[in-house]
């Protein structure tokens, strides 16, 4: 049981390229996010799923894109990469009953230059 | 605007001492307050779900109480020790997301 597993775990990439990000979890949890943690900040909120198929917008959306195609994956696309996208991103998933809580992946620490 | 709000930001305490922590939410539109502990260069890991008003959870060391009434919980750490230094976050559960406290940083002095 790998629990929640993200690709890759570091990335530097030049100003304007493109990537994605894959978050995988193999919990069938219902609910899966896109988190990013700043020097100072908490985490924020990119966009999340509440199931196959469908996506919505957290605070800081802007600069991003997300697909939901299959249950188990949550992909984080950034189309044309700027310095402010400089993060750490984690990705969470949480099952409906949410007695849990929130099952975090590793993380994926991109540098944009 | 939902805000949840942590106290204090930073804590040094004396291992072997024992210590606790405020996170205050809305008392409006309650689902759930989550407790996690999030060591430097890792993820964070889940520590508390509670539901309840009253609720009282306890793992180990460590435990949390919820009063959903007057908006916020406590967590409690007994007899502290190096491993327990972290970040402490609290989440307020609100529909389907959850909204972050700015957490408590906890170093444990030797």
């Amino acid at each position: 049981n790998a629990g929640v597993t993200q690709t890759p775990k570091f990335r530097v990439l030049k100003t304007g390229q493109s990537m994605t990000l894959l978050c995988a979890q193999d919990m069938n949890h219902e609910y899966m996010y896109w988190y990013r943690q700043d020097p100072g900040m908490g985490l924020r909120l990119i966009h999340y799923s509440v199931g196959e198929g469908t996506t919505a917008k957290g605070e800081v959306p802007d600069g991003y894109n997300v697909s939901r195609l299959k249950k188990q994956n949550f992909l984080l696309g950034l189309e044309s990469a700027a310095p402010s996208q400089t993060s750490v991103y984690f990705c969470a998933s949480l099952t409906r009953t949410s007695d849990y809580g929130y099952t975090f992946g590793s993380g994926t620490r991109l540098t944009v230059v | 605007i939902l805000n949840v709000e942590q106290s204090p930001q930073s804590l040094h305490v004396q291992e072997g001492d024992s210590t606790n922590f405020t996170c205050s939410f809305p008392s409006s539109n309650f689902y759930a307050l989550h407790w996690y502990r999030w060591e430097t260069a890792k993820s964070p890991e889940a520590l508390f779900v509670m539901t309840l008003n009253g609720d009282e959870k306890k793992k180990g060391r460590i435990s949390a109480t919820l009063n959903t009434k007057e908006g916020y919980s406590y967590l409690y750490i007994k007899g502290s020790q190096p491993e327990d230094s972290a970040t402490y976050l609290c989440a307020f559960n609100s529909n389907y997301q959850l909204i972050w406290g700015a957490g408590t940083k906890l170093i444990i002095k030797p």
